[in-house]
């Protein structure tokens, strides 16, 4: 079965980097999947694609400070430098088959 | 710029028909791509609903499929969603967005969201 697992929260401090972790399940390690931004009360905003070697391609207009990378079934999305506007919740994203699945989310604060 | 834009009943009574409409502007439908709907219940997170391929071509999230008809008109460049006998576990903001060009895989643009209650 296709999953996406991710931690409830992340924080840290104005200025500083951050590093989310989506994890594949069981025999998936090979998918892609997407990041997606949600600010509050706002829709969700497609940040990246990662792919498991590591590439990734960025949506239109998303900053350089934030970068995506992999290590066998991890996905990564670092924000570096980050702003109060980066403090919003992370989705990860996968596909197979005809079949979509959306990591639980990441709640991002910054301090 | 690829932009789309929800429309429907903000308010639904339960074993009703939810409907929604998805306009598409910035990029013509016909030219490809799938287009799909996502939902986010109340301080959850996001769920899969569908995906559309611009020549018809459906695929549903199984746990909603025999509920869930989804379709396209290229001529008024939309797509539309219909979920059969609602529940109140069906309140929610419902999205729509853009798929994959070729196959199903990953939403590079979404809309802003309409939120839809089911109650009587």
């Amino acid at each position: 079965q296709l999953v996406l697992t991710q931690s409830p929260s992340a924080s840290a401090s104005l200025g500083a980097s951050v590093k989310l972790t989506c994890t594949l399940s069981s025999g998936h390690s090979s998918y892609a999947i997407a990041w997606h931004q949600q600010q509050p009360e706002k829709g969700p905003r497609y940040l990246m694609k990662v792919n498991s070697d590591g590439s990734h391609s960025k949506g239109d207009g998303i900053p350089d400070r934030f970068s995506g990378s992999s290590s066998g079934a991890e996905r990564y999305l670092t924000i570096s430098s980050l702003q109060s506007e980066d403090e919003a919740d992370y989705y990860c994203q996968t596909w197979g088959t005809g079949i979509q699945v959306f990591g639980t989310g990441t709640k991002v604060t910054v301090l | 710029q690829v932009q789309l834009q929800e429309s429907g009943p903000g308010l639904v009574k339960p074993s009703e028909t939810l409907s929604l409409t998805c306009v598409v502007s910035g990029y013509s439908i016909s030219s490809g791509y799938y287009w799909g709907w996502i939902r986010q219940p109340p301080g959850k997170g996001l769920e899969w609903i569908g995906s559309i391929y611009h020549s018809g071509s459906t695929y549903y999230n199984p746990s909603l499929k025999s509920r869930v008809t989804i379709s396209v008109d290229t001529s008024k460049n939309q797509f539309s969603l219909k979920l059969s006998s609602v529940t109140a576990a069906d309140t929610a903001v419902y999205y729509c967005a853009r798929d994959g060009l070729v196959t199903s895989e990953y939403f590079d643009y979404w809309g802003q969201g309409t939120l839809v209650t089911v109650s009587s």
